[in-house]
C-alpha cells in the first residue's frame, strides 16, 4: 500500500529564515509526487509537482522541492520564508490503482512564520 | 476564468437532516472528486467520479452518497446516516490520463457544522 509521511506536524520559524519541510513516502510503483498548500478556511493549491525529469522541481512563490527516490523522500524548501507563507502545507502522492489515479495525502504541517 | 466553485461557504445543520453541497467546475475535466478535512487527518476521499454518469466509493462513503448527471458539477448529499458530519469538505477535479493530467485543483471548500 502507497503511504505518505509527513512527520512535523508544526515548524515554526523566523522571517527571512530558511525551511524545509520533510515528506516520506511508501510506495512500490512509480508515483507522482505533488505539494499543496492552504491558507486558513479556503482550498488546496499547487505550489509544485514531479512528474518525471529534473528531480529539482521549483514551483511558486519562491518554492522548490527535491526528489530522492533512494529515500523515498520529497521535501520542500524555501531560502527565506515571509510573513505570508504561513498556511499549512499538505505533500501528495499519485499513483495508478486499477485504472484509477488514486492521490494520497499527507497529514499536513503547519508553518508558522515569526516576526 | 476557469476554476472550480463551492456553494455554500458555510453551512449549519441540525442532526437528522439531509444536506447538500454544491460543487461546479468549468474547467472542462472529467474526474471530479470530494475530500473530507478533520484537524490533523489530512484529506480522505469520500467518493470520485471519472466520467459522467458514473462514480465509485472512496476510503470513506458511508453516510455520502452524490450523482454525477451532468460533467461540470458533482454534489455531495450528507447524510443523516452519516455519525460526525462537522468538517471541511473539498471538492476537487483533474483531467484523468498520464502525468500532467492527473493534477487535481481544488474548490474553495465548504465548512459543514452540525449543531
Amino acid at each position: 500500500a502507497q503511504s505518505v509521511t509527513q512527520l512535523d506536524s508544526q515548524v515554526p520559524v523566523f522571517e527571512e529564515a530558511p525551511v524545509e519541510l520533510r515528506c516520506n513516502y511508501s510506495s512500490s510503483v512509480s508515483v507522482y509526487l505533488f505539494w499543496y498548500v492552504q491558507y486558513p478556511n479556503q482550498g488546496l493549491q499547487l505550489l509544485l509537482k514531479y512528474l518525471s525529469g529534473s528531480t529539482l522541481v521549483k514551483g511558486i512563490n519562491g518554492f522548490e522541492a527535491e526528489f530522492n527516490k533512494s529515500q523515498t523522500s520529497f521535501h520542500l524548501r524555501k531560502p527565506s520564508v515571509h510573513i505570508s507563507d504561513t498556511a499549512e502545507y499538505f505533500c501528495a502522492v499519485s499513483f495508478n490503482s486499477g485504472g484509477y489515479q488514486k492521490v494520497t495525502f499527507g497529514t499536513g504541517t503547519k508553518l508558522q512564520v515569526i516576526p | 476564468d476557469g476554476g472550480i466553485t463551492q456553494s455554500p461557504k458555510y453551512l449549519f445543520r441540525k442532526e437528522g437532516q439531509n444536506v447538500t453541497l454544491s460543487c461546479e467546475q468549468n474547467l472542462n475535466h472529467d474526474a471530479m472528486y470530494w475530500y473530507r478535512q478533520d484537524p490533523g487527518q489530512g484529506l480522505r476521499l469520500i467518493y470520485y467520479s471519472q466520467i459522467v454518469n458514473d462514480f465509485q466509493k472512496g476510503d470513506i462513503a458511508e453516510g455520502y452518497s452524490v450523482s454525477r448527471e451532468k460533467k461540470e458539477s458533482f454534489p455531495l448529499t450528507v447524510t443523516s446516516a452519516q455519525k460526525n458530519p462537522t468538517a471541511f469538505y473539498l471538492c476537487a477535479s483533474s483531467e484523468p490520463g498520464q502525468g500532467d493530467k492527473d493534477t487535481q485543483y481544488f474548490g474553495p471548500g465548504t465548512r459543514l457544522t452540525v449543531l
